[in-house]
């Protein structure tokens, strides 16, 4: 079955701009996290969404929300953002209850200049 | 909340080898521990998992042992070939579902 779809791979913006990822689970999850992914913090937990329901939420600024549709793909949005935004960011699915045998996509590789 | 350390950031092993990498956990509630494998341009793969009941789990060349007591658990890759280096990550699910992970440990096995 198909894996987890992060789109797009990359992106480079501009300071101040706003920029939303998409992420499309394995068929069937309903359970879907993000992750920030840097060299210097590893992986950042950002927020869980469970049926369209967000579950859990990291210490982000309120400038990172996200939300899930009802067809379990999610989209995270980054307001005004900052050079220090640039990152690696992961989405996971999951078939149940919080983070048990997460599949992750290849992620969304964002720069902001 | 849960903190997750690993060591060491670095393993250099000779093919054939065995690698061992170490990480402790802060939340005795924390109740499962998996490891994932990241290539370069790849998001991380879950390659062995092991649940707060269990003391040791293995699959093929690759093994995890906990142990609850003093909140440690590792991992253990055995004849390492060169296709086995990649950086790996150690997480701990935390008391509110959350997985936190470790700093990740880059493996580096030379033929």
């Amino acid at each position: 079955k198909a894996g987890v779809t992060q789109t797009p791979r990359y992106l480079i913006k501009t300071r101040g701009q706003q920029v939303t990822l998409s992420c499309s689970p394995i068929s069937g999850h309903r359970s879907v996290s993000w992750y920030q992914q840097t060299p210097g913090q590893g992986l950042q937990f950002l927020f869980e969404y469970f049926s369209e329901t967000q579950r859990n939420k990291g210490n982000f600024p309120g400038r990172f929300s996200g939300r899930q549709f009802s067809n379990s793909r999610s989209e995270m949005n980054v307001s005004t953002l900052e050079l220090g935004d640039s990152a690696l960011y992961l989405c996971a699915s999951s078939d149940g209850w919080g983070p048990n045998g997460y599949t992750f996509g290849s992620g969304t590789r964002l720069t902001v200049v | 909340g849960e903190n997750v350390e690993q060591h060491p950031s670095t393993l250099s092993v000779q093919e054939g080898d065995s690698a061992v990498i170490k990480c402790t956990y802060s939340d005795s509630a924390s109740n499962y521990f998996p490891w994932y494998k990241q290539e370069l341009g790849k998001g991380p793969q879950l390659i062995i998992d092991i649940r707060s009941n269990v003391g040791e789990k293995k699959d093929q060349r690759i093994a995890v042992t906990l142990n609850k007591t003093a909140k440690h658990f590792s991992l253990h890759i055995t004849e390492t070939q060169p296709e086995d280096s990649a950086v790996y990550f150690c997480a701990a699910r935390d008391s509110s579902y959350k997985l936190i992970f470790g700093s990740g440990t880059r493996l580096l096995v030379r033929p």
